[in-house]
């Protein structure tokens, strides 16, 4: 199995951006890094989904170096309502599915 | 265009007995999904289903089974609970196997007493 390791936590203010980095060892070399968002009592969300370089959309940008063997995913000017638990999901070498441990991100007023 | 749904929403067992949680999705996707969250933690992968008559498991699926009944319902069954089952269960689909967005139902919340 692929490793991934994110940040337990992270708290940040309103208005600011926040970075949140998986690290991941031993991926497929061509399948997607994808992001999650989950709220409480719900099933994850996706956000953002990249091979390379950076991909942005409406509400986040991800940046994945050459190497891939890690991913950050950026949130721009974050409000109250992104406060929920962010999860990477990768496709390891042998083509298993891996979610990261989470990273449980609080933005304060 | 209900997406992925699950039945039961809460579940309480006592150990040894069995249950299957159903799942159903209706955008026609070929893969399927089931996780379990633990408490705090991150999802794992018990089983997967990558395209209707056909199943493989994941990183945890011991003590599970599964049927994909059809291209729609992908289930999962536990023969003998025990109380290192309780978890919350999620069902997920996708068009295709990998990397391809899953598309999440809102769980299940086992408890084995």
């Amino acid at each position: 199995l692929a490793k991934t390791t994110q940040p337990i936590s992270m708290d940040s203010y309103e208005g600011q951006e926040v970075n949140i980095t998986c690290s991941h060892n031993n991926i497929a070399t061509n399948d997607y890094i994808t992001w999650y968002q989950q709220f409480p009592s719900q099933g994850p969300r996706f956000i953002i989904q990249g091979y390379k370089t950076k991909v942005t959309n409406e509400v986040a940008s991800l940046f994945i170096p050459a190497d891939r063997k890690s991913s950050t995913l950026s949130l721009p000017r974050v409000s109250l309502s992104d406060t929920a638990v962010y999860y990477c999901l990768v496709v390891d070498a042998g083509n298993m599915l891996t979610f990261g441990g989470g990273t449980r991100l609080m933005v304060k007023p | 265009n209900a997406g992925v749904t699950q039945t039961p929403k809460f579940q309480v067992l006592k150990t040894g007995q069995s249950m299957t949680l159903q799942c159903a999705q209706d955008m026609n996707h070929n893969s399927m999904y089931w996780y379990r969250q633990d408490p705090g933690m991150g999802l794992r992968l018990i089983y997967y289903s990558a395209s209707e008559g056909t199943t493989d498991k994941g990183e945890v699926p011991n003590g599970y089974n599964v049927s994909r009944l059809n291209k729609r319902e992908f289930s999962l069954r536990l023969e003998s609970a025990a109380p290192s089952q309780t978890s919350v269960y999620f069902c997920a689909s996708s068009a295709t196997l990998g990397s391809d967005t899953q598309y999440f139902g809102p769980g299940t919340r086992l408890t084995v007493l």
